[in-house]
């Protein structure tokens, strides 16, 4: 079954804890892309990676690290996370370029305290 | 700035009847615009998209028209389904930097419910 696996569903944590969001797909997508969803300001984009070892900015970066490695997974890191950073976060993936279907994760939701 | 809009963030509609959801969009580089639902506890799912080169585009209950002069695109959805309840979100990409660089630039959605 095609699929974007993210992990964990939820996770509460303490300001200034690092902490990884797993993220795989197995549809051999190029395209991967992460997102957070806040109330009244819809999907935002974090970062996304076009192929393996090629990663850009997105929207709102500041705060979060990626890195893709291999070609399936592409990881989103907290070096070190505020409550600001409370959301709810989505990860994407697409065959070639954005403008594709994108098939997203189920969410995890982060609770920085 | 926000650059695709959704203004109206909720919409009711009774069952059968048509639902009609708004987006606007600033960004005249912007050239594929697509349609996602999300259901809660779950990721947005794709739902209809369309070509800046089309201005209507068809997939069984939904359409999703597009007026570039008026950087506007509407989904039509009928008849209108109690399951078509959820929060839909309007998403625009195109070429913001250098070749290959496509980014996904998503409205705030619309929650729509569909009374039975």
């Amino acid at each position: 079954e095609a699929q974007v696996t993210q992990n964990p569903r939820y996770l509460i944590t303490v300001t200034g804890k690092k902490l990884t969001v797993t993220c795989s797909q197995n549809m051999n997508h190029e395209y991967m892309s992460w997102y957070r969803q806040d109330p009244g300001l819809g999907l935002r984009q974090i970062y996304y990676s076009m192929n393996v070892e090629v990663t850009d900015k997105g929207d709102v970066p500041e705060g979060y690290k990626v890195s893709r490695k291999e070609k399936r997974n592409f990881p989103l890191i907290l070096e070190s996370p505020s409550p600001n950073q409370t959301s709810l976060y989505f990860c994407a993936s697409s065959l070639v370029q954005m403008n594709t279907e994108a098939f997203f994760g189920q969410g995890t939701r982060l609770t920085v305290v | 700035d926000q650059q695709v809009k959704q203004n109206s963030p909720s919409l009711s509609v009774q069952e059968g009847r048509i639902s009609i959801l708004n987006c606007d969009y600033t960004n005249s580089m912007f050239d594929y615009f697509l349609w996602y639902k999300k259901y809660p506890a779950e990721g947005p799912t794709f739902l209809i998209s369309i070509s800046s080169i089309k201005d209507k585009n068809e997939d069984g209950r939904f359409t999703v028209f597009l007026n570039k002069s008026a950087k506007h695109l509407s989904l039509h959805i009928v008849p209108s389904q109690p399951g078509d309840s959820a929060v839909y979100f309007c998403a625009a990409s195109g070429q913001y930097s250098g070749a290959g660089s496509y980014q996904l630039t998503f409205g705030k959605g619309t929650k729509l419910s569909v009374i039975p």
